[in-house]
């Protein structure tokens, strides 16, 4: 079964700091990677898809780039802002409608 | 904007009791998901759709059935609940055949079994 980890499980981070995000997974056969976002007590914002076919994807601030050889993906958020608050979750799909899930960084910007 | 709309934000109920839990989506797509997400866990499939009256187990699909009779709605119903069925319910979408594809998810509805 696909595990996905993504460490470090919670991160504070002044805010005007760039920043990275790791996902790493165990099958490199994907189809796609996607990235979400979860504000408490709400439901998952999608925030990227990357296809298997794709380097890297790119939404205002943010870039996700994937590398399937080494099993990582990797969220890349520009000069973060308080906004950013929330935890980032990955998803990698391995076969169809199997999305595996890592845990989630939670993320805290502060002023 | 794509809409996935579950029907209650907050739930209460006893063990023992029939809940059902709908999620209505506005935007055509064909593949429908429940999961559940629990602390130290993550998100767990339980079932999803891929076209209407179609439905298929996914991870932990044990205590749980679903009902697609349209397109457009998707229904969780825990026959008989129980206390480790408390949990946060969340309901999603996605467009394309053969994969999930990108998933657009609705708030989430956190029940507690008593």
């Amino acid at each position: 079964k696909q595990e996905v980890t993504q460490i470090p499980a919670a991160l504070s981070v002044p805010e005007g700091e760039n920043l990275v995000l790791n996902c790493s997974f165990t099958d490199s056969a994907i189809y796609n990677l996607q990235w979400f976002r979860q504000d408490p007590g709400k439901g998952l914002t999608s925030l990227l898809l990357i296809q298997s076919s794709q380097r890297e994807q790119t939404s205002g601030r943010l870039n996700a780039s994937l590398d399937k050889s080494s099993g990582r993906s990797t969220l890349y958020i520009a000069a973060s802002q308080p906004g950013d608050s929330a935890t980032y979750l990955c998803a990698a799909e391995v076969s169809g409608y199997a999305l595996n899930f890592g845990k989630g960084t939670s993320l805290l910007v502060t002023p | 904007d794509v809409k996935v709309t579950q029907s209650s934000r907050y739930l209460v109920k006893r063990t023992g009791e029939k809940v059902f839990l709908e999620c209505v989506q506005d935007m055509d797509h064909e593949n429908m998901f429940w999961y559940r997400q629990d602390p130290g866990l993550g998100l767990r499939l339980i079932y999803f759709s891929y076209d209407v009256k179609m439905k298929e187990k996914g991870d932990i699909p044990e205590g749980y059935s679903v009902s697609r009779e349209k397109k457009e709605r998707f229904s969780l119903i825990l026959e008989s609940a129980s206390t480790n069925q408390t949990s946060m319910y969340l309901c999603a979408s996605s467009f394309g055949r053969g994969s999930t594809g990108e998933l657009f998810f609705g708030e989430g509805s956190r029940l507690t079994v008593l």
